[in-house]
């Protein structure tokens, strides 16, 4: 079983709409979760972390549901730019390098 | 923001030969640097992770011999892929960890070396 496992998608979403997709975690030591993304043939980039108590970033809203070991992004008023890959990270606890395990990705594509 | 830089950015190399990637840090100094490999549609696996001055350290599957990691200094790490085959054709990315003192746990990513292997 995958430590981290995403829908790979694509999720189509007309530009202006509202797309929503999770993360599942398999490792209950894990303690910091965060969205990448990451564009074709491109390095990931930090979108945002992810907070117990669900946190917003403009158009994009991430929540952590420990009991569950799921996370999820939502994006909002979709925008062409935001066709990617969105990558879900998590970070354990017992790691004292900080390693980071990636999913391998939800892929979004806005169309117009 | 920290920058990170890789070189070269492709490289095309035939069977059998080496090839050396570069990881460089350019505004802060990385006590730790990772090394993953993405193949396509499949995530970031990790490879290793180098302390400066200190071996690499390896993940399950990865092999020390033909993946050589030197880090040499706070601001350079190099992986040497030995005897490349073209199963080695992949998206090689770094990444720097900030000094633990620093209170920061970010990695912050290279743009990634494509190798090819032909």
């Amino acid at each position: 079983r995958k430590e981290v496992e995403q829908d790979p998608g694509p999720f189509n979403v007309p530009e202006g709409a509202t797309v929503a997709f999770n993360c599942t975690y398999s490792n209950s030591a894990s303690q910091s979760f965060f969205w990448y993304r990451q564009d074709c043939r491109k390095e990931p980039k930090l979108l945002m972390s992810v907070y117990s108590s669900g946190n917003e970033d403009g158009r994009f809203t991430a929540q952590l549901n420990r009991a569950s070991q799921y996370i999820s992004l939502l994006i909002r008023d979709s925008k062409l730019s935001d066709s990617a890959t969105y990558l879900c990270v998590v970070r354990l606890s017992t790691d004292s390098w900080g390693k980071l395990q990636f999913g391998a990705g939800t892929q979004v594509v806005v169309t117009p | 923001g920290a920058v990170v830089s890789q070189h070269p950015s492709r490289v095309i190399c035939k069977s059998g030969t080496s090839v050396k990637i570069e990881c460089r840090s350019l505004d802060f100094q990385a006590t730790t640097m990772f090394w993953y490999r993405q193949f396509p549609k499949q995530s970031l696996m990790l490879m290793a992770t180098s302390n400066e001055g200190s071996k690499a350290t390896y993940e399950q599957g990865v092999e020390k011999d033909k993946f050589l990691i030197n880090h040499a200094s706070l601001t350079l790490s190099t992986l040497t892929v030995t005897s490349a085959h073209p199963e080695d054709s992949s998206f090689y990315i770094c990444s720097a960890r900030d000094r633990p003192a620093s209170g920061r746990y970010e990695q912050y990513f290279g743009p990634g070396t494509r190798l090819t292997v032909t």
